[in-house]
C-alpha cells in the first residue's frame, strides 16, 4: 500500500519569504502522479499543483513549484514571495495510474504566512 | 455555479440517529468520491462510484451507505450515528479514473455527533 509522509506539521514564514513543504512517499511503482492540496480556512481543497512521475521536468505554477527526486521518493513544494492567502493546510497526495484510482493524502501541514 | 456542491454543510445529530449527506456535481464528470477527514485533518477515501457502478470500497462500517442514483449525485447515508463518525465528509468528482484527472472537491459537510 501506498503511504505519503508530511513531516513538518506546522511552518510559519514571514510575507514575500520563500518556504518549502516536504514530502515523502512509498510506493513500488514506477509511474504514478503526485499532488499538492491546499485547504485553506474555508475549508475548499484547491489544487495546487500536479507532477506526473515520468516527466523529469519540476512542475511548475506561477509562485508554486516542486522539486521532484523520484529515487529518493521526494515531493517538496516551494512557494516564492508568499502572501497572507498562502495561509492553509497543504497536502501531498499520490494517485497510481494502475489499480485502484484514489488519492493518498499525506497528513497535512499548516502554513501560517505572517504579515 | 458551484461545480461540486454538498448539502447540508453544518449537521449537529445524536448519537443514534440516521442521517445523509447529499452531494451533485454539474461538471459532467463520471467518477464521484466520498472522503473523511478526521479531527487531525487526516484525509481518507472512504467511496468510489464510476457511472453510478462502485469501484472502491475502503474499510468503512457498513453503516456507511453510499447512493449513486446518476452519475451527477452521490448522497452518502450514514446509519445509528456514533461520536467517532464526527468529521468533515468531502463528495468530490473526476472525469474518468485513468490519468492525472483532477478532482474537484465540495466545500465539505462537516458533522457533528452529540
Amino acid at each position: 500500500a501506498q503511504t505519503v509522509t508530511q513531516s513538518q506539521p506546522e511552518m510559519s514564514v514571514q510575507e514575500a519569504e520563500t518556504v518549502t513543504l516536504s514530502c515523502t512517499y512509498d510506493t513500488s511503482e514506477s509511474n504514478y502522479y503526485l499532488f499538492w492540496y491546499k485547504q485553506p480556512p474555508s475549508r475548499q481543497m484547491i489544487l495546487v499543483i500536479r507532477q506526473e512521475a515520468y516527466k523529469q521536468q519540476n512542475a511548475t505554477e506561477n509562485r508554486f513549484s516542486v522539486n521532484f527526486q523520484k529515487a529518493a521518493k521526494s515531493f517538496s513544494l516551494k512557494i516564492s514571495d508568499s502572501q497572507l492567502g498562502d495561509t492553509a493546510m497543504y497536502f501531498c497526495a499520490f494517485k497510481r495510474i494502475q489499480g485502484a484510482q484514489k488519492l493518498v493524502f499525506g497528513q497535512g501541514t499548516r502554513l501560517t504566512i505572517n504579515p | 455555479d458551484t461545480a461540486v456542491s454538498q448539502t447540508p454543510k453544518y449537521l449537529v445529530t445524536q448519537m443514534g440517529n440516521d442521517k445523509s449527506i447529499k452531494c451533485e456535481q454539474n461538471l459532467g464528470h463520471d467518477t464521484m468520491y466520498w472522503y473523511k477527514q478526521d479531527s487531525k485533518k487526516f484525509l481518507k477515501i472512504m467511496f468510489s462510484y464510476n457511472n453510478k457502478e462502485l469501484i472502491i470500497n475502503e474499510t468503512v462500517p457498513n453503516r456507511f451507505s453510499p447512493k449513486s442514483p446518476d452519475k451527477a449525485h452521490l448522497n452518502l447515508h450514514i446509519n445509528s450515528l456514533e461520536l467517532g463518525d464526527s468529521a468533515v465528509y468531502f463528495c468530490a468528482s473526476s472525469l474518468g479514473t485513468a490519468g492525472a484527472n483532477v478532482l474537484t472537491f465540495g466545500a465539505g459537510s462537516r458533522l457533528t455527533v452529540l
